[in-house]
């Protein structure tokens, strides 16, 4: 069965960076485009960019431009997502979703998602 | 980027009645060649991701009861639980898919009655 499993609950203080992991299985982790969206405590769902597992293309939503570094390791089916200058309202839960090749699709797989907490 | 906006913000509906919740979009999201509107439907409760429930705006993702249906197209799209059950109980965000800046409906709170 697919599963997406991510990284652990992380800290970290205004200014530094944090690495949240996503680790597929179930399918052909190539096949499938691989997203990131978060969700900041008691809010909505905001898409952060994309990236194709196959060539390591990536799209990242303007807002994050410059911020946010998507990368993938075929050897081991897992994604990571890098974000930069964090701040106290990048404090969020992180997922990564799945869609199909092309991104043409709605995100049928979703991990458990990541906790992190921006705090001085 | 296209705005997603949904109506309304909360619903109270008694169980086993219908509730319909709907999501308007800045511009059409109906791909003409292909006749598909690229619009999602997923469910939230607290504590779990988001689950895809409806894709193509009106397609039934594989599980799904069939009491939820999706229906729309261009720039207005409609969720209907044609009878509402408990385990209903959550929020429900509209997504669009026709660029490749994927934007969300702000969610509707469904509760019961």
């Amino acid at each position: 069965q697919v599963q997406l499993v991510q990284s652990g609950a992380e800290v970290r203080k205004p200014g530094a960076s944090v690495n949240v992991s996503c680790k597929a299985s179930g399918y052909t982790f190539t096949s499938h485009y691989m997203h990131w969206v978060r969700q900041a405590p008691g809010q909505g769902l905001e898409w952060m960019g994309l990236i194709n597992p196959s060539g390591g293309s990536t799209t990242y939503a303007q807002k994050f431009q410059g911020r946010v570094t998507m990368t993938r390791d075929t050897s081991t089916s897992t994604v990571y997502m890098e974000l930069k200058g964090l701040r106290s309202e990048d404090t969020a839960v992180y997922y990564c979703a799945r869609t199909d090749y092309g991104g043409n699709s709605g995100f049928d797989y979703w991990g458990q998602g990541s906790l992190i907490t921006v705090s001085s | 980027d296209i705005v997603m906006t949904q109506s309304p913000d909360s619903l109270a509906v008694s169980l086993g009645e219908r509730a319909a919740i709907n999501c308007k979009s800045s511009q059409s999201l109906l791909y003409s060649s292909k006749n598909m509107n690229y619009l999602a439907w997923y469910q939230q409760k607290p504590g779990q991701p988001p689950k895809l429930l409806i894709y193509w705006a009106s397609t039934r993702e594989s599980g799904v009861p069939d009491r939820f249906s999706g229906s729309g197209s261009g720039t207005d799209f409609t969720l209907t639980i044609s009878s509402l059950q408990a385990e209903d109980v959550a929020i429900y965000f509209c997504q669009q898919y026709y660029t490749n800046t994927y934007t969300f409906g702000q969610g509707t709170r469904l509760e019961i009655k």
